[in-house]
This record gives C-alpha cells, sequence and structure tokens, in this order.
C-alpha cells in the first residue's frame, strides 16, 4: 500500500508569508488523484485540490498545487488568517481500492 | 448542492456494533457517478478510509483491509441514504466517523458529512 509523508510536521508563519508544504509518495502515483484538503477544529476536511493542481470550487486562487510522481507541493501564496489549520493530502489506488492519507502539517501562527 | 446528514450513536459498548447513516441530499445514492464512502479520523490512525458503495449498472462494495471482516455497509434507495455496521467494537475504534462522496475520475472526496464523534467504552 502506497504511504503518503508529509513535511514538515509543523510549519509556524506569519500572515502575508507564503507556505509550502510537501507531501511524498511511497511510491510512484498518478497525479490525476491527488488531493489536499484543509481541515479546521471541529469541522470535517474541505477538499482544496484535486488531480494535484486543480483547485476545487469556491478555493481562493491563493492556493496552488504541483507535482508528479512521488513528490507533491501544495502553496499559499499569501497566508490570510483563515488559512492557519492541518492540511493532508489523499492519493487514490484502484486495485486494491485504497484511499490513503498523509498525517498531516499543522500550519500556525507566528 | 449535495449534503450529507449523518446519524447514529456517540457511545457504543465493547463487543457491540456500531451502526451510523448518512442520508443524501442533492444526490442520489444510486448515481452512476457517484461513489459513497465512510472514513474515520483518530489521534492515533489519522484519516482512515473505511469502505465504499456505488452503484455502475450493479451495486458495489468494497472495505479497507484493516476492517473488511467486521464491516458492512449498504445502500438504501428508499431513503437515498447509506449505512456503515462495524461489529465486535473495541476502544481503538473510538473515533470521528464520516461519510463522504467521490465523483467518478477524481477520486477525492468533496463532499463530507457533519462527522460523528463515536466513543467505545463500558
Amino acid at each position: 500500500e502506497i504511504v503518503l509523508t508529509q513535511s514538515p510536521g509543523t510549519l509556524s508563519l506569519s500572515p502575508g508569508e507564503r507556505a509550502t508544504l510537501s507531501c511524498r509518495a511511497s511510491q510512484s502515483v498518478s497525479s490525476s488523484i491527488l488531493g489536499w484538503y484543509q481541515q479546521k477544529p471541529g469541522q470535517a476536511p474541505r477538499l482544496l485540490i484535486y488531480g494535484a493542481s486543480s483547485r476545487a470550487t469556491g478555493i481562493p486562487d491563493r492556493f496552488s498545487g504541483s507535482g508528479s510522481g512521488t513528490d507533491f507541493t501544495l502553496t499559499i501564496s499569501r497566508l490570510e488568517p483563515e488559512d492557519f489549520a492541518v492540511y493532508y493530502c489523499q492519493q487514490h489506488s484502484i486495485s486494491p481500492p485504497t484511499y490513503p492519507f498523509g498525517q498531516g502539517t499543522k500550519l500556525e501562527i507566528k | 448542492q449535495v449534503q450529507l446528514q449523518q446519524s447514529g450513536p456517540g457511545l457504543v459498548k465493547p463487543s457491540q456494533t456500531l451502526s451510523l447513516t448518512c442520508a443524501i441530499s442533492g444526490d442520489s445514492v444510486s448515481s452512476n457517478s457517484a461513489t459513497w464512502h465512510w472514513i474515520r479520523q483518530s489521534p492515533s490512525r489519522g484519516l482512515e478510509w473505511l469502505g465504499r458503495t456505488y452503484y455502475r449498472s450493479e451495486w458495489f462494495k468494497d472495505c479497507a483491509v484493516s476492517v473488511k471482516s467486521r464491516m458492512t455497509i449498504n445502500p438504501d434507495t428508499s431513503k437515498n441514504q447509506f449505512s456503515l455496521q462495524l461489529n465486535s467494537m473495541t476502544p481503538e475504534d473510538t473515533a470521528i466517523y464520516y461519510c463522504a462522496r467521490t465523483v467518478a475520475g477524481t477520486g477525492v472526496f468533496q463532499i463530507w458529512g457533519q462527522g460523528t464523534m463515536v466513543t467505545v467504552s463500558s
């Protein structure tokens, strides 16, 4: 089974700064099935990015995704106060069906 | 606008069966392009996919290896909902349980239920 490893575990930044979050897969994955989520306390995860680089409906353009193969990146160009949360990457393998998640990166206010 | 509304108990005794339901609005459990999932989240296991059901001219169901022997997932077309049953519950099954939807070809969870905190304790 593919394992997704996110780094760093915690990222401390200030509003207005740029955030770069990493997701590394244990083997090459299809970029067409790689997503990023934001989760705030007490809420379900919210889809930000699908297909590694496409923004989900209603997601601001300060969020962008990139990468292929085993290395994927979520970038937040200029942090807003509401962006401080936990971020997860997720992939889907078809056979057997699995939907692994990374362990998350906590983005906290510095 | 698609919405998922979960219902079910928040407390289950060890060895008993957890039953959760996810009611769908704005879409159909029988949709040929949607897949319906159960996911859970705990501090020790993180976000963990549990299983799915979908209709593509016939019904399909898959469960994660970790829960395959204990889990049942069923669609209910008369009520436009789907359910999770997880038997032989232990304290390690304590988690927030979510239902969610993917759309064919994307493999990502666009819509989530509100979550149900389930505690396994006597």
